[in-house]
């Protein structure tokens, strides 16, 4: 079946530490994205990628880096930069230009930093 | 800015009731509008889009919703709650000049027995 895979589902963290959250799909959509989830504040796009081995900042991308060397693949990277990384937080996929179009999601990665 | 307005971060009604979630968008620009759902602990998934055809979108699980250009909202219902549909909605919009999806903070809907 295809779909959007994340991995791992739970991760725990120390202070200090990077830590890099996986993403693959097998849909074959050119466009990924990161977005944080946050009690209360619904989703916030971290960076995106419209075509391989390019991406852009999205609303909230200090302390994250991403790479997009793969279309299947979209990993992200939490740094410790990051002042508060304890979120859960969500891949997506869609065609290319598919602002009139569907986000697909995975099921999620929830960290938190001890 | 484009942004998108969730009225209600917690909405309870009675099995078989009305379910009415608000949703309002800031722009005189037409957008492209969704409605996601999303389980505990999952990821999201899209219930409807409304992209400039009928006004009035229906979806998946019974849902529908209307846009209102004159009121600039998106509002969804459904005419009688089931227990299944107790998760967490999000509105969402788009814009042809931009190449994201901006959501609002979504409205977490409980079902009474």
């Amino acid at each position: 079946d295809g779909g959007i895979t994340q991995s791992p589902k739970y991760l725990f963290r120390k202070e200090g530490q990077n830590v890099t959250l996986s993403c693959e799909q097998n849909l074959n959509h050119d466009a990924m994205y990161w977005y944080r989830q946050d009690p209360g504040q619904g989703l916030r796009l971290i960076y995106y990628s419209q075509i391989v081995n390019d991406f852009q900042k999205g609303d909230i991308a200090e302390g994250y880096s991403v790479s997009r060397e793969k279309k299947e693949s979209f990993p992200l990277t939490v740094t410790s930069a990051q002042k508060n990384p304890t979120a859960f937080y969500l891949c997506a996929s869609s065609m290319r230009g598919a602002i009139t179009g569907e986000l697909f999601f995975g099921e999620g990665s929830r960290l938190t930093v001890l | 800015a484009q942004s998108v307005t969730q009225l209600g971060s917690h909405v309870s009604v009675s099995e078989g009731a009305l379910v009415l979630l608000r949703c309002n968008y800031s722009s005189s620009v037409p957008p492209y509008l969704f409605w996601y759902v999303q389980y505990p602990n999952q990821g999201l998934q899209l219930l409807l889009k409304y992209t400039s055809a009928a006004t009035l979108v229906k979806g998946i699980n019974g849902f529908e919703a209307e846009f209102k250009k004159s009121e600039t909202s998106f509002h969804l219902t459904k005419p009688s709650a089931h227990m299944s549909d107790a998760a967490e909605y999000f509105c969402a919009v788009a814009y042809s000049s931009a190449s994201k999806i901006i959501f609002g903070s979504g409205t977490r809907l409980s079902i009474r027995p």
